[in-house]
Parts: structure tokens; C-alpha cells; sequence
């Protein structure tokens, strides 16, 4: 079946330390996978997303991951937290005969600072 | 201009009551989906509908029904409330490559 891990509930970074949400998933294809910020209160935001080619991907507010199949993981990290960071990060691969999102349970990112 | 919009963005209601959540997206997208975030933050896939085939998460209970009256909207009734629908609701429509569009959620709270 196909699955998303998170296996970090909750981190807490310094502000302008580097970061790295960690992310494996269970997936029969190549996978579409995705990350997503959910800020509290508030709805879910694409931050980047992984479908084929170069696997390093670039997303928004300076945040990356990278594919590595032998792994079966997409990291995402950013070198320098900011303290807007704070939030929930959802990690999802899209699943399903209409490509719905199956997501991990999240972590919830703290910034010290 | 919202891509995708959900109405209300809280809904406070008794046991037993029978509710709507309405959404719609004007991106032209042909597929939409309703998620449900619990108390966990746990997000999971309830309905996925395109204009031909709704499919449905076997354990979403019955009480909760989509419509869609058009393309571009796909509400979820839900009947004969209890406690433990509580949670955030999430439309949610595609892109043809499989990038989701998420609506602002609707926080429904059942006493």
C-alpha cells in the first residue's frame, strides 16, 4: 500500500540554523511527491513539488529537497531557518486512479530565537 | 482572486444537525477532493470526483455525501452530525500533473 513517513513529530531549529524534515515514502511507480506548510489556522501551500527529471528541486521560500529512490526518501531542508518558518510540514505523494494526496503525519517545525 | 474557496470558514453546530460545505475553484481544474485534517493534524483523503467518477474512501461513513452541481464545485453534506466529525475540512482541486490547489478549510466544531 502506498505510504508517506514522517518520522520527526516535531523539531526545533535556532533561527539561522540549517534544517532538514525528513520524508520516505512506499510507492509501487515513480512517484509524484510533494511538501507542503501549513501555517497555524491556516490552509496547506505547495512549497515544491518532484515529478521526474532532476532531483534536486527548488521551491519557495528557499526551501529544497531532494528525490533519492535508493532511499525512498525526499528530504526537504533549508540553510537558514527564519523565525516565519514555524509551521506544520507535510510531506504527500500523490496516489490513486485521480492522484490524490496520501500524506504523512507531519512535523511541526519550532524556531528558537 | 481565490483559486479555490470554501464557505463558511467555521461552522459551530449540535449532534444530529444536518450541514453543507461549499467549495469552488476557478481554475478550470477537472478534478476536486475533500480532505478531512483531525485533531492530530492527520490529513486524509475522503472523496475524489472528476466529471465522470466519484470515488469514494470506503471509510468515510455515508452520512457524508459530495455534490457537484457543476465543474467547478463540489460540496460535501454532511448528515446527522456527531462528535467526532469535528475536524478541518479541505477541498482541494488538481492540476493536470498532479498539483493540488487547497481551499482555506473549514473548521467544523459539533457539540
Amino acid at each position: 500500500a502506498q505510504s508517506v513517513t514522517q518520522p520527526d513529530i516535531h523539531i526545533t531549529v535556532s533561527e539561522g540554523a540549517s534544517l532538514e524534515l525528513r520524508c520516505n515514502y512506499s510507492y509501487g511507480a515513480t512517484p509524484y511527491l510533494f511538501w507542503y506548510v501549513q501555517s497555524p489556522g491556516q490552509g496547506l501551500q505547495l512549497l515544491l513539488k518532484y515529478f521526474s527529471g532532476d532531483t534536486l528541486v527548488q521551491g519557495i521560500k528557499g526551501f529544497e529537497a531532494e528525490f533519492k529512490r535508493s532511499q525512498s526518501s525526499f528530504n526537504l531542508r533549508k540553510p537558514s531557518v527564519h523565525w516565519s518558518d514555524a509551521a506544520e510540514y507535510f510531506c504527500a505523494v500523490a496516489g490513486g486512479s485521480q492522484g490524490n494526496l496520501i500524506f504523512g503525519k507531519g512535523t511541526k517545525l519550532s524556531v528558537k530565537p | 482572486d481565490t483559486a479555490v474557496s470554501q464557505t463558511p470558514k467555521y461552522l459551530v453546530t449540535q449532534m444530529g444537525n444536518d450541514k453543507s460545505i461549499k467549495c469552488e475553484q476557478n481554475l478550470g481544474h477537472d478534478t476536486m477532493y475533500w480532505y478531512k485534517q483531525d485533531s492530530k493534524k492527520f490529513l486524509k483523503i475522503m472523496f475524489s470526483y472528476n466529471n465522470k467518477e466519484l470515488i469514494i474512501n470506503e471509510t468515510v461513513p455515508n452520512r457524508f455525501s459530495p455534490k457537484s452541481p457543476d465543474k467547478a464545485h463540489l460540496n460535501l453534506h454532511i448528515n446527522s452530525l456527531e462528535l467526532g466529525d469535528s475536524a478541518v475540512y479541505f477541498c482541494a482541486s488538481r492540476f493536470m500533473d498532479n498539483e493540488q490547489f487547497f481551499g482555506p478549510g473549514t473548521r467544523l466544531t459539533v457539540l
